[in-house]
């Protein structure tokens, strides 16, 4: 168990709704990242958060939007939700570059 | 093209085999090379992670880097059923606080009893 917990594990939204998704640790770690994984694909980073502010950003839209809160807890927001968002989001924490443990996970299915 | 390559196989040994599983990667920046299992559904889980070139072992795993050829790989001695996952490899940059993971696209791999 690395600690990272998430929630919801799993939701069904349809397309143009918008999504939020929680990302929790026991350990006081503070930067947070969130991936997204495609079926049958490697995870694609997103963005991240260092104490409470993004300073990093993946290949995505604005419509994805985060938030980290003061106990490092964090949010992805997503916006006008499309049939491609449908994935598995993950979040990472993790202090160093080389030990980032991520949770199980929220399946994301677009209608 | 992309980042970091890896062979998705699909991969399938018997019990007690040794397992190779390879990455490529074109970014010459890349110093942290980790390996994750991945479970049907589940988070990926952190195997190992090496910062220079060469060998690292923990218990039946060992990863290699070659720098010069640009070349990761992760190997499983004496394959267990349990070993039965998705395996990724991720690399990133040293950078302030930044620590953005590149992924493979993972190798699926079956133990057979």
């Amino acid at each position: 168990e690395t600690g990272v917990t998430q929630s919801p594990t799993h939701l069904i939204k349809t397309r143009g709704q918008q999504v939020t998704l929680r990302c929790s640790s026991q350990s006081g770690h503070n930067t947070v990242s969130w991936y997204q994984q495609a079926l049958g694909q490697g995870p694609q980073f997103i963005f991240q958060y260092y104490r409470e502010e993004e300073n990093g950003r993946g290949n995505f839209p604005p419509r994805f939007s985060g938030l980290q809160f003061p106990n490092y807890s964090s949010e992805l927001n997503v916006n006008a939700l499309e049939l491609d968002d449908s994935a598995l989001y993950l979040c990472a924490m993790g202090t160093d570059a080389y030990e980032q443990y991520f949770g199980p996970g929220t399946r994301l299915t677009v209608t | 093209q992309k980042e970091v390559e890896q062979d998705p196989g699909p991969l399938s040994v018997p019990e007690g085999a040794i397992v190779s599983l390879n990455c490529t990667y074109s970014n010459s920046a890349f110093q942290y090379f980790m390996w994750y299992r991945q479970y049907s559904r589940k988070g990926p889980e952190l195997l190992m992670y090496t910062y220079s070139s060469g060998n690292k072992e923990d218990g039946r795993f060992t990863a290699q880097v070659d720098k010069s050829s640009k070349y990761i790989s992760l190997f499983i001695r004496d394959s267990q059923p349990s070993d039965s996952a998705t395996y990724l490899c991720a690399m990133s940059v040293p950078s302030g606080s930044a620590r953005q993971l590149t992924f493979g696209s993972g190798t699926q791999l079956t133990v057979l009893p």
